[in-house]
């Protein structure tokens, strides 16, 4: 059983609206990643953070992306104006760091109709 | 550039069969590998990894996989499959200077007939 938890496990927004996403890693991870899974399976990988700080992130230059791990509250993925291409699946894991392997939460998926 | 290669994109077995999935990677150095399994609605979860030393692994529910430099491998094995083990199936390599971001291959999605 998977100890990321992520919410919403599905959400439906149409064109335009705002999505948010949520995740709480397992209990001691510092580092968080966010990656998309498309329909065709392949995985695009969006950011990561170490406790509060980013580590590495797309180029995300459209802007409508945007992610935070704030102290003491959940990590989040936000997309500000969705678009029918962002409906994937939304992965989020964490990890001891380093080289140490991810753990991964079940996923929120989200439909833009 | 880095990359991870899954040739076999849907495999069948029949039950009770042995099973080989394959995966080829891309990578200079000596690459940490994993093997996730992913089951419908679920997220991923880890069946055996790779980072030194023998090249065989053992993992969880009887699967194995063997490292091979020479041939920039590392495929999946088990003996003798069940029908719980229907799922896609993700080979992902690390870097050790990436903070542990993973680059996944394509996903074999394999059936397993009764």
């Amino acid at each position: 059983n998977s100890k990321v938890i992520q919410t919403p496990r599905y959400l439906v927004k149409g064109q335009g609206q705002k999505a948010k996403m949520r995740c709480i890693p397992e209990k001691g991870h510092p580092v968080v990643f966010w990656y998309q899974q498309n329909k065709n399976n392949e995985f695009k990988f969006l950011i990561n953070f170490q406790n509060q700080e980013v580590l590495q992130q797309i180029d995300m230059t459209e802007k409508r992306f945007s992610a935070e791990c704030p102290s003491n509250s959940p990590c989040s993925l936000e997309i500000q104006s969705s678009e029918a291409g962002d409906s994937a699946l939304y992965l989020c894991a964490s990890s001891l760091g380093g080289t140490g392997q991810l753990y991964f939460g079940e996923g929120s998926k989200l439909t833009v109709l | 550039a880095q990359s991870v290669t899954q040739p076999d994109a849907r495999v069948t077995v029949s039950e009770g069969a042995s099973l080989q999935l394959r995966c080829k990677y891309s990578y200079s150095a000596t690459p940490y590998l994993f093997w996730y399994v992913q089951y419908p609605r679920q997220g991923l979860q880890l069946l055996l990894k790779y980072y030194s030393g023998d090249p065989v692994v053992q993992g969880v529910n009887s699967f194995e996989a063997e490292f091979s430099k020479s041939n920039s491998s590392f495929h999946l094995q088990k003996a003798s499959v069940h029908w719980s083990d229907s799922a896609v199936y993700f080979c992902a390599l690390s870097m050790h200077y990436n903070q542990g971001k993973l680059i996944f291959g394509q996903g074999t999605k394999l059936s397993i007939k009764p």
